[in-house]
Parts: C-alpha cells; sequence; structure tokens
C-alpha cells in the first residue's frame, strides 16, 4: 500500500515568491493534516481537512497561507508571498475515519522549503 | 491539553535495551498514551500506544505506571537504525476521528556502535 506522497521534497526560494506543497494521502483517508517543523522543534499543526472541509485551521496564518482540499482527496498548501520565517519542513499526514481509527497519523516524508 | 515533559537527549550503546521516560502528571483518565519516531530527513512514524496496561509491538514495549502519570517507552535492544526523535503525545479517546496530536520536542536519541 502506498504511504503518503508529498513534492516536492526540496524547494528552495527568495523571499516574496510564492510557493505551493502538495500532498496526496492514502486511498481512503477521510482526514488529512498539514504539519510546520522548524529545526529542532515538533511538528506543528497548520490545518486539518475532514473530507473537503477545514475543520481546524485555527494556526493557519491566513495573511499569506492557503489550503485546499478539492474533492477530498489531494491537498495542496500555497504560500504568498514567502517570508525568511517559512524556513521549515512542511508534512503532510492522514488517518482514517472514524471506524477502524486507532490514533495513527500516518505522515509523508515532508517537503523542505529554503527562503533566500 | 495534557502535556508531556521528556529527557532532550538520551545516549545508548547498540544492542543494549533503552528506556526512554515521559511524565504526564496532568493525564487525564480517558488520555490513551501515543509513541511516535522520528528518523532523520523522514516524517514521524507511529509506534505505540495504551491507555492503562503495558503493551508490546514488534517494534517496543510501552509500561506504564500504575498511576498513569508516568510511562516508559522500552527498545529491547537499539540498533543504529533506531536513532531518531522519540515523541511521547497524549490523545483523548473520545476524540473525534481526525485528532491533531501535539508534538512537543521529544527525546533525540543517539545509538554509538
Amino acid at each position: 500500500e502506498a504511504g503518503v506522497v508529498q513534492s516536492p521534497r526540496y524547494k528552495i526560494i527568495e523571499k516574496k515568491q510564492p510557493v505551493a506543497f502538495w500532498c496526496n494521502p492514502i486511498s481512503g483517508h477521510n482526514t488529512l493534516y498539514w504539519y510546520r517543523q522548524n529545526l529542532g522543534q515538533g511538528p506543528e499543526l497548520l490545518i486539518r481537512y475532514e473530507n473537503e472541509e477545514a475543520v481546524d485551521d485555527s494556526q493557519l496564518p491566513k495573511d499569506r497561507f492557503s489550503a485546499e482540499r478539492l474533492k477530498g482527496v489531494d491537498s495542496t498548501l500555497k504560500i504568498q508571498p514567502a517570508e525568511l520565517g517559512d524556513s521549515a519542513v512542511y508534512l503532510c499526514a492522514s488517518s482514517p475515519g472514524a471506524q477502524g481509527n486507532t490514533g495513527e497519523l500516518f505522515f509523508g516524508e515532508g517537503s523542505r522549503l529554503t527562503v533566500l | 491539553d495534557a502535556k508531556t515533559t521528556q529527557p532532550n537527549s538520551m545516549e545508548s550503546n547498540e544492542e543494549e535495551p533503552v528506556h526512554l521516560p515521559c511524565n504526564h502528571s496532568t493525564i487525564s483518565g480517558t488520555d490513551y498514551i501515543h509513541w511516535y519516531r522520528q528518523l532523520p530527513s523522514q516524517g514521524p512514524e507511529y509506534v505505540i500506544h495504551g491507555l492503562t496496561s503495558n503493551v508490546n509491538n514488534r517494534m517496543a514495549s510501552l509500561a506504564i505506571a500504575e498511576d498513569r502519570k508516568s510511562s516508559t517507552l522500552i527498545l529491547h535492544r537499539a540498533t543504529l537504525r533506531d536513532a531518531a526523535v522519540y515523541y511521547c503525545i497524549l490523545r483523548p479517546w473520545n476524540s473525534n476521528s481526525g485528532y491533531a496530536l501535539n508534538f512537543g520536542k521529544g527525546t533525540s536519541l543517539l545509538v554509538t556502535p
């Protein structure tokens, strides 16, 4: 079974440029999460989707960050414009719906963003 | 959410057992204890979870104190591939289908040959 797939793995941009990250969750997983991980820190939640609906986006900096999950499958996280402080690893995770959910989250390998 | 406290780092010799502690003195009676680990340049991966009883799986064992205010992740024979950051996380049992785990800084485990 394929795991959570993210792209790109690495991205280097100059500040004020836009950037987008893509995530394909595990097939059948209703819940999708975007986390941000700064160097030396644990991952921090940015947004959580239940199917197409963003049910928790309280930590998403809405002035420059946006996310979408069309058709309740793939998701895209966008930053526009990027700032130096956005340099981090952006992790996508998914989990099954209520039935069969043991609380396990399945993570992708992450997208490492460097803003110059 | 109840918080967990872990040592910043630990070191172990290869092929020896490793005991990774976690304190969660404010744990609720219905919180599950989850452990994840993150290998270098990888996303976190699930290791084990439990509620009250000790748990074993192919990766590790989880020992939970009787008062549930602390727990210990046990790697029975550490290998170089076990070098990672280990996160101890509490998850409410009655959380809805998509509970977002709250990661702390975790414990960075160094395994030496």
